[in-house]
């Protein structure tokens, strides 16, 4: 089945420390973005990716990181820059052009990121 | 640049009745598209229904439609016959279509909290 798999589901951080989240697909998307979700805040983006390559800033990419050496994985690292990293983190893909309005954005399941 | 609000942060029905999810954006472009996207308790991020900005007919899925007043940026969500698997966060979202830097970012509000209650 295609898909989106983001692992892992839950990860702990020490101060300090830089960890990485998983992003696969294998729906053959050409864009990616992570996204990161707070209590009353929605989903606000951090960076996102339109083709292999290259890859942009969100509204809030400071103390993170990304690349995007193939079209199936967008890894994002939350550095030790990142003050605040305790969130929930959803990966998501879509098609290029109008396909992405016609068939909507899919969301992996998310990362829990706790800072202990 | 482009902004998504939901007024209610709250809200609950009873069973078999409907409920109204509000949503205004703002815009200055003329070419985007409108989604409200479901989030059950597992977290997981669910399409419930989207409408393209040039269409004037409301979109309808099942006991799900829309109430889309382009020229008040108004895209309201109502909820027919609710069901307690409606119980859910709701994000309306925004996607501009036109070629710019913004392309193809969904834009999120920061939802409404609705239970449905027996």
């Amino acid at each position: 089945d295609g898909g989106i798999t983001q692992s892992p589901k839950y990860l702990f951080r020490k101060e300090g420390q830089n960890v990485t989240l998983s992003c696969e697909q294998n729906l053959n998307h050409d864009a990616m973005y992570w996204y990161r979700q707070d209590p009353g805040q929605g989903l606000r983006l951090i960076y996102y990716s339109q083709i292999v390559n290259d890859f942009q800033k969100g509204d809030i990419a400071e103390g993170y990181s990304v690349s995007r050496e193939k079209k199936e994985s967008f890894p994002l690292t939350v550095t030790s820059a990142q003050k605040n990293p305790t969130a929930f983190y959803l990966c998501a893909t879509a098609r290029s052009g109008t396909g992405r309005a016609n068939y909507g954005y899919t969301f992996g399941s998310g990362t829990r990121l706790t800072v202990v | 640049a482009q902004t998504v609000t939901q007024s209610q942060p709250e809200m609950s029905v009873q069973e078999a009745e409907t409920v109204t999810l509000s949503c205004t954006y703002d815009t200055s472009e003329n070419n985007y598209y409108l989604f409200w996207y479901k989030q059950p308790p597992s977290r997981q991020m669910i399409l419930v229904i989207r409408q393209e900005a040039y269409k004037q007919q409301n979109a309808t899925e099942n006991r799900f439609s829309v109430n889309f007043q382009k020229a008040a940026k108004s895209f309201s969500l109502k909820i027919s016959d609710s069901q307690l698997g409606d119980t859910a966060m709701y994000f309306c979202a925004f996607v501009n279509m036109n070629y710019g830097g913004s392309q193809g970012n969904l834009i999120f509000g920061k939802g409404t909290k609705l239970s449905v209650k027996p």
